[in-house]
């Protein structure tokens, strides 16, 4: 198995600029995570699906973040407008069902850098 | 919201030594889970404990829990320099079926 796939591995764009990042979570897992990590604010959950489905977008920073999971081997978190405080690395995971008792197998992340 | 507290932030030793990881949290857990993060790489899970587990063993991983207390340790026997990393602790936030990761441990290991 290939793991978690993200794309792309690294993003640099410039502030206004609509970024798009992208998620294959593990064949059969049921929910995908999306986190953002920075050295000052750690490891934070932006958004979760279970079954393709939204479950909880609380952690979403701003109207200008926004994820969709179009079928159970795809989805996207995008940014538009791009600013240059989003610049951090974003993780995707991946868990075979919904229980959390199950691990969370992450990504190799995407660094975004917004200049 | 910040729900595991790791302690120290930042751990040091030689080679061979043990290093002990502390994690504290705030809110009754189901289930409590350490991850590994190498640099510039993702989160890799090591172990889970269940809120009735009081002691977890992996290879040379011990993993306690003390829900009286709130509070989870992880130690690392014989550490090696493969071991350099930084650790967090996740809870599960109260039943939900997310996580919340702590601020980690960076953890050097010395040759």
């Amino acid at each position: 198995d290939a793991g978690v796939i993200q794309s792309p591995r690294h993003e640099v764009t410039e502030m206004g600029q609509e970024v798009t990042l992208r998620c294959k979570p593990i064949s059969g897992h049921n929910s995908l995570f999306w986190y953002r990590q920075t050295m000052m604010r750690g490891l934070e959950l932006l958004i979760y699906f279970n079954n393709n489905v939204p479950i909880d977008d609380s952690g979403m920073p701003e109207d200008r973040f926004s994820a969709k999971m179009p079928n159970a081997s795809f989805s996207t978190l995008k940014i538009q407008p791009s600013e240059p405080r989003d610049s951090a690395v974003y993780f995707c995971a991946s868990r075979a069902g919904t229980s959390d008792y199950n691990e969370q197998f992450f990504g190799p992340g995407t660094r975004l850098t917004v200049l | 919201s910040q729900q595991g507290e790791e302690d120290p932030q930042a751990l040091s030793i030689q080679e061979g030594e043990n290093a002990t990881m502390n994690c504290s949290y705030k809110t009754s857990i189901n289930n409590l889970q350490w991850y590994r993060q190498n640099s510039g790489r993702g989160l890799v899970h090591l172990i889970l404990i269940r809120s009735n587990e009081r002691e977890k063993h992996s290879g040379r991983l011990r993993v306690t829990l003390d829900t009286s207390k709130k509070s989870s340790s992880l130690l690392i026997t014989a550490s090696r320099a493969a071991d350099t990393a930084s650790y967090f602790c996740a809870t599960d936030d109260g039943g939900a079926q997310k996580l919340v990761f702590g601020q980690g441990t960076r953890l050097t290991i010395n040759p």
